[in-house]
């Protein structure tokens, strides 16, 4: 069955800090990967979407890592802010599922 | 880029009355169109998606059903609302591009009490 897993569930950090969000995932054959930036209470926007052949790709402050081998995706986040406060959503597309999407981490930024 | 629009953004209606949720999608045209729920602490599940006018796939049984009149105008409706069906409703949108990236609506709030 594929799935997509993410860690950690919550993560609560500093105005300023930079932080790691993990996505695991057993979905095959893989097409892309893609994270997601959901604002509470909004529709999820896009952050990257990546290839089999992309092993990072960055969107300003946000930068995000593939190993295809290990089926490991990873989002950085450099000197956060306030803003970046959301759900971060691993998504990857291939399989007889088409997409299938991660639960999210919710992510607060403190001042 | 697409622009997905959405409304009601909120909505709060009682077990048994009817639904019916509007998305219409700018900026595109032939689009895919998706709708999904999303339940407080799970993922996102998709419900129905649409290749075409009048085309629907629903992805799990369920109360609610879904309607595409014209290109860019997905509808969600049901009959009867079940407590069951709260949640945050999502409409999203894609092309049969090399990513097929899809854009979300801002979504629609449903409680039923």
């Amino acid at each position: 069955k594929n799935q997509v897993e993410q860690s950690p569930q919550s993560l609560i950090i500093l105005e300023g800090k930079n932080c790691t969000l993990q996505c695991n995932y057993t979905v095959s054959p893989f097409s892309n990967l893609r994270w997601y930036k959901q604002d509470t209470g909004r529709g999820p926007v896009s952050l990257t979407i990546m290839t089999f052949s992309e092993n990072t790709k960055s969107n300003g402050r946000y930068t995000a890592t593939l190993d295809a081998d290990t089926k490991q995706s990873s989002l950085h986040i450099t000197a956060s802010q306030l803003s970046d406060s959301a759900s971060y959503i691993c998504v990857v597309m291939g399989g007889a599922d088409g997409l299938t999407f991660g639960k999210g981490t919710h992510l607060i930024i403190q001042p | 880029s697409q622009t997905i629009h959405q409304w009601p953004a909120t909505l709060v209606q009682p077990v048994g009355s009817p639904l019916s949720l509007e998305c219409t999608v700018e900026g595109t045209s032939n689009p895919n169109l998706y709708w999904y729920r999303q339940a407080a602490g799970r993922g996102l599940q998709l419900l129905f998606y649409s290749v075409g006018i009048g085309q629907i796939s629903s992805e799990v049984p369920q109360n609610l059903s879904a309607s595409r009149p014209q290109d860019r105008q997905f509808i969600l409706s049901s009959k009867k609302l079940l407590l069951s069906d709260s949640g945050f409703y999502l409409c999203a949108s894609s092309t049969d591009s090399n990513y097929n990236e899809q854009f979300f609506g801002p979504g629609t709030r449903l409680t039923v009490l």
